[in-house]
């Protein structure tokens, strides 16, 4: 199974400032179609985890471009620009390259 | 809109098979898959298995002993069932539209695995 190793992140931080959280992958997910199978999530408290970027950066519908994913074939990055209370949560990265598809174990976010 | 919602009993005995039913709304079950995805509390998800669109399914080798996923399309469903449960099947399950990435996610139902 692709082993998805997500890092953490020095909470609480402060409103308006940006951070990157980091995600590595135990295999490429570089396919031969030229696209990068990595989907990032946020799992706000309470509610069910929502899309915000799939192959690797490509920002899903309504999300905010405050959002932007980048990386290589095992190394991940979301960032998020000049955080905001909403943006509180769990951020989740996801390999959809292989079965199992797999999750990281999440990153929180705290802000102060 | 596309929605998803599971439906199911919260409460399950040791040993004892889980039924879920998943009704989707906004698109059809011929053109996009659907995959079921568990998630214990404060732990990260675990993808379970995928309906594909034409009918096919893919399983988390994990659970594939245990596990069955299948549909009817004429009423806009994809059903799990899971046998011989044990504690550590507790947990919320969800199922999501699959287009190679988790776009559309139902509310979740909670499944406590409790003698």
């Amino acid at each position: 199974d692709i082993v998805m190793t997500q890092g953490a992140l020095p909470n609480p931080v402060p409103s308006g400032e940006s951070v990157s959280i980091t995600c590595r992958s135990s295999k490429s997910l570089l396919y031969s179609d030229g696209k990068t199978y990595l989907n990032w999530y946020l799992q706000r408290p309470g509610q069910s985890p929502q899309l915000l970027i799939y192959w690797m950066s490509t920002r899903a519908s309504g999300v905010s471009d405050r959002f932007s994913g980048s990386g290589s074939g095992t190394d991940f990055t979301l960032k998020i620009s000049g955080v905001e209370a909403e943006d509180v949560g769990v951020y989740y990265c996801q390999q959809g390259l292989e079965f199992p598809l797999t999750f990281g174990s999440g990153t929180k976010l705290e802000i102060k | 809109q596309v929605q998803l919602k599971e439906s199911g009993p919260g409460l399950v005995q040791p040993s004892e098979t889980l039924s879920l039913t998943c009704t989707v709304s906004g698109f059809s079950l011929t053109s996009y898959s659907v995959s079921w995805v568990r998630q214990p509390s404060g732990k990260g998800p675990e993808w379970m298995g995928r309906m594909w669109y034409d009918g096919d399914t893919a399983y988390n080798s994990a659970l594939k002993s245990r596990l069955s996923i299948s549909r009817d399309t004429s009423k806009n469903q994809v059903f799990l069932k899971m046998n011989s449960l044990q504690t550590d099947d507790t947990g919320t399950y969800y199922c999501t539209r699959d287009a190679y990435y988790f776009d559309y996610w139902g509310q979740g139902v909670m499944v406590t695995v409790s003698s």
